[in-house]
């Protein structure tokens, strides 16, 4: 089955520089690519995420690129703030249960925004 | 998006015991999913909620001990049966508007396990 590598499990970056995640997949076949935020006690919340017919989506201070040949995705996210501060998960979809995207997830990325 | 309640919001619970989650939306959605977020760990699936039909497990999950039911569009409950501590997790369902739409989580439910 479908396996989500993330890395760094944690990042530590300045207030106002920027931050980068990476996942890998290992299922050529996966086409949707979702990213996570789940601050202390919160529930996961969707950020950005990225389908395989494009190689690039942008909103705002965020962005996530994907190379389908190399089977990698990334998370951007720019002029980070304290409000950044949180753990972020990566998630490819490889399989259609009645036609709907089953997730996968990566292990978690904590990010620390110091001011 | 769905505005998605659950509870118990937390509970603690005796070895033995079993535990029955709720997970409410407030439209109807095509897909409700479970999953399992152990302490400091990432999101596992343990099941689709599939509504009318029994539910799909993912492996390593079976239906004895996280029986799911889903009675309509808007509703689904797991019961996590025969507790161990081992099951001490946080539970959150998901849903999804259409097939192919964006998952949606919602807040948990904290279980501990004495």
């Amino acid at each position: 089955g479908e396996n989500v590598e993330q890395h760094p499990s944690t990042l530590s970056v300045q207030e106002g520089d920027s931050a980068v995640i990476k996942c890998t997949y290992s299922d050529s076949a996966s086409n949707y690519f979702p990213w996570y935020k789940q601050e202390l006690g919160k529930r996961p919340q969707l950020i950005i995420d990225i389908r395989s017919n494009v190689g690039e989506k942008k909103d705002q201070r965020i962005a996530v690129t994907l190379n389908k040949t190399a089977k990698h995705f990334s998370l951007h996210i720019t002029e980070t703030q304290p409000e950044d501060s949180a753990v972020y998960f990566c998630a490819a979809s490889n399989s259609r249960i009645q036609g709907a995207q089953k997730l996968v997830f990566g292990q978690g990325t904590r990010l620390t925004i110091n001011p | 998006s769905a505005v998605i309640s659950q509870k118990p919001s937390r509970d603690i619970c005796q070895r033995g015991t079993s535990l029955t989650i709720q997970c409410q939306v407030d439209s109807q959605v095509t897909m409700m999913f479970w999953y399992r977020q152990q302490p400091g760990q990432s999101l596992t699936l343990i099941a689709t909620a599939n509504q009318g039909s029994e539910a799909t497990y993912e492996s390593g999950f079976v239906i004895d001990k996280f029986p799911i039911s889903r009675p309509n569009l808007t509703f689904s409950t797991l019961t996590v049966s025969n507790m161990s501590p081992e099951d001490s997790s946080i539970y959150l369902c998901s849903v999804a508007r259409g097939l192919t739409d964006t998952q949606y989580f919602g807040p948990g439910t904290r279980l501990t396990v004495l």
